[in-house]
């Protein structure tokens, strides 16, 4: 079965650089969401997509943005890099659910992705 | 405060037995609960969802409960093996969370030895 792809699968940057992160969702997977996990840490939620519209923010840095596409594939950009952003950056993605649009709780499995190392040196 | 809590220290089982992981949060009101697998430097790996009304899950070698009102799951893995040997995160989601986004909890480090 299909799977959550991203890429690169490794990165490393100066500080002050910027930094593209690719993520394509399981195919007819609507939503995209981003997580950062430090060394030894849990995944932090940063931002997610549902339809190509940004349906929640979580912890992400201003120096961080991110957008998803007509084809629901979705690129996390970072700027500025800092030594502290160095990590491991997931992307998931699941089958609808944004509570506002439809009104109602969305039980959505989340499926991950293989997860892009930045290294920022 | 808002709080996950896994056992913080690895669990040690031998093959064969059951291993019983326990999720504990605080201030929260989950619509669901998640549980994944994640092995070192890998992307967590979705196993089982259960929802606020719905007590128990089971899939194959997994069950897990969710007991709203001591605001705990509790996931099993009978019959274990040293390829169940693994980190594993609860995860909670729904409106109290914040929409769409999962709140992991620290993660409980399973070893299990032949």
């Amino acid at each position: 079965a299909a799977g959550v792809i991203q890429s690169p699968r490794h990165l490393i940057k100066e500080k002050r650089e910027t930094a593209t992160l690719k993520c394509y969702p399981i195919p007819r997977h609507d939503t995209v969401y981003w997580y950062q996990q430090g060394p030894g840490q849990d995944p932090q939620f940063l931002i997610s997509f549902y339809e190509k519209m940004q349906s929640d923010k979580g912890s992400i840095p201003d120096r961080f943005s991110a957008q998803q596409f007509s084809d629901y594939h979705s690129e996390l950009n970072m700027s500025s890099l800092e030594l502290g952003d160095s990590a491991l950056y997931f992307c998931a993605s699941s089958l609808g659910g944004d509570y506002s649009i439809s009104g109602g709780r969305g039980y959505n499995e989340q499926f991950f992705g293989p997860g892009t190392r930045l290294t920022v040196l | 405060s808002q709080k996950i809590e896994q056992n913080s220290e690895a669990l040690n089982i031998q093959e064969g037995k059951t291993a019983t992981l326990t999720c504990n949060y605080t201030n929260y009101s989950p619509a669901y609960l998640q549980w994944y697998r994640q092995d070192p430097g890998r992307g967590p790996v979705f196993l089982l969802l259960i929802r606020e009304n719905e007590k128990e899950k089971r899939k194959e070698r997994l069950k897990v409960t969710f007991d709203t009102t001591l605001k705990q799951s509790l996931f099993h893995i009978t019959a274990s093996q040293p390829a169940d040997s693994a980190t594993y995160l609860c995860a909670l989601g729904g409106e109290n969370t914040g929409f769409q986004k999962l709140v992991f909890g620290t993660g409980t480090r399973l070893l299990v030895s032949p």
